[in-house]
């Protein structure tokens, strides 16, 4: 059973395409992020939701928008698309411990959507 | 908000040789999580450690092992005997402020 799964893994699309990723977890996290990485290999968190709530938005355009229906759940859906947003998409989840310091157990990553703007 | 330096950009070794991969890291919180990835060809990103910064007894895992020295930031990570199995992008992490924070990566290539 795969713990993080993404769809789908390979996404080609022309630019103004609107767009949507869809990620899941079965690891019962209450955790859940979105992360890019670019060519050069350089992952950056995107967003980060806990129990469906919005916690990090980290200087995203608003042409991307995040969905949690529950905690299982983060789908990200991006409108006009832009050759810019060529890259590799993450999700991941975590759980988060409560302790004041270090508050997230490790996170697990889903395998990754390629997106590619054409 | 935490940073880290992977100043070694791609490590090529010969099989069986060991080698180490470094990690150093900046961060204001007074304990904190650091951890490891692995992302190898097939393009996933594989946990392989979670280090809290009370604790500095080095860890080893089968041909892993990480040395963290909270007194010069440093979370290395050193493969013994290394394998082709172990060519990878290998990424350190910090955790804070609920993210994780990657470096930029060291691609090892291990040379059959």
């Amino acid at each position: 059973d795969t713990a993080v799964s993404q769809t789908p893994k390979y996404l080609v699309t022309q630019m103004g395409n609107d767009k949507s990723i869809k990620c899941e977890q079965n690891l019962g996290h209450d955790t859940m992020y979105w992360y890019k990485q670019d060519s050069k290999k350089f992952l950056k968190i995107m967003f980060s939701y806990n129990n469906k709530e919005l916690i990090i938005n980290e200087t995203v355009p608003n042409r991307f928008s995040p969905k949690s229906p529950d905690k299982a759940h983060l789908n990200l859906h991006i409108n006009s698309l832009e050759l810019g947003d060529s890259a590799v998409y993450f999700c991941a989840s975590s759980r988060r411990t409560g302790v004041l310091i270090g508050r997230n157990t490790e996170a697990f990553f889903g395998q990754g959507t390629r997106l590619t703007v054409v | 908000a935490q940073k880290v330096t992977q100043a070694q950009t791609e490590i090529s070794v010969v099989e069986k040789e060991d080698v180490t991969l470094d990690c150093v890291y900046e961060t204001r919180d007074t304990t904190y999580y650091l951890f490891w990835y692995k992302q190898p060809p097939s393009g996933e990103l594989v946990f392989l450690i979670r280090r809290n910064s009370f604790d500095e007894q080095n860890e080893i895992s089968g041909r892993y092992s990480w040395n963290f020295q909270k007194s010069t930031s440093s979370f290395n990570f050193t493969i013994t005997a290394s394998q082709v199995v172990d060519s990878a992008v290998y990424f350190c992490a910090p955790l804070g402020d609920e993210k994780l924070t990657f470096g930029t990566g060291t691609r090892l290539t291990i040379i059959p």
